[in-house]
């Protein structure tokens, strides 16, 4: 069965500095890897996704991240944060291609930006 | 505006009660996907269906039902609630088994 953990819940950061949000994925069959972002009150966003081809994938709002299959990893990274960017953020999987396309995410990190 | 539509936004009800949240998926998206967000439990899949058909299964209770009409609009049927069904729900939906999904706002079920 597939899983995902999202190694921190909350990373508090100052403004202009950079970030990571930690993922890590278990599944026995090839994947397709997603961060998502929720700001308060609101629905998820799409921010990036793995579905082939590169490892490195960039996203909106000047996020990125890396895949890696021997590390089994997809962590999120954004070089210089703003205040905005303050959200809960969520990393799913889902189980590749043929398949349902469900997502099955972490338990999400809250991204703390302060001035 | 996601393009996916989720009514109610908000709904109060009561212990024991029965409610439907309803679902209007992108236009061209043939799979709709159900979400339960909650403090404990964080975002849990419950259900998903393909144009019409239940094509996968999660942690959705036996109390709880869906199903997809022809206009591929979806509805959730919570019946017999509890306090712990509180939460926010999402739809969300995709082109077919596309893997991208997008989520609508939510419908946020309180039970008192």
């Amino acid at each position: 069965a597939q899983s995902v953990t999202q190694l921190d819940s909350q990373v508090p950061v100052f403004e202009e500095a950079p970030v990571e949000l930690r993922c890590n994925y278990s599944s026995s069959v090839s994947v397709y890897l997603f961060w998502y972002v929720q700001y308060p009150n609101q629905g998820l966003q799409l921010l990036l996704k793995y579905l082939s081809g590169s490892t490195l994938v960039k996203g909106i709002n000047g996020f990125e991240a890396e895949f890696n299959k021997s590390q089994t990893s997809f962590h999120l990274r954004k070089p210089s944060v703003h205040i905005s960017d303050t959200a809960e953020y969520f990393c799913a999987v889902s189980d590749g291609p043929g398949n349902t396309g469900k997502l099955i995410f972490g338990q999400g990190t809250t991204l703390q930006v302060k001035p | 505006d996601s393009g996916v539509t989720q009514t109610p936004k908000h709904l109060i009800t009561a212990t024991g009660q029965r409610v439907t949240l309803r679902c209007s998926p992108r236009s061209g998206d043939l799979s709709v996907y159900w979400y339960q967000q909650s403090l404990d439990q964080g975002l849990q899949f419950l259900i998903q269906y393909y144009n019409g058909e239940e094509r996968a299964k999660g942690n959705i209770l036996e109390r709880f039902s869906a199903q997809q009409f022809p206009d591929l609009h979806s509805e959730l049927n919570l019946s017999s609630l509890e306090l712990g069904d509180s939460a926010l729900y999402f739809c969300a939906s995709s082109i077919s088994g596309a893997n991208v999904l997008t989520f609508g706002a939510g419908s946020r079920l309180t039970v008192l």
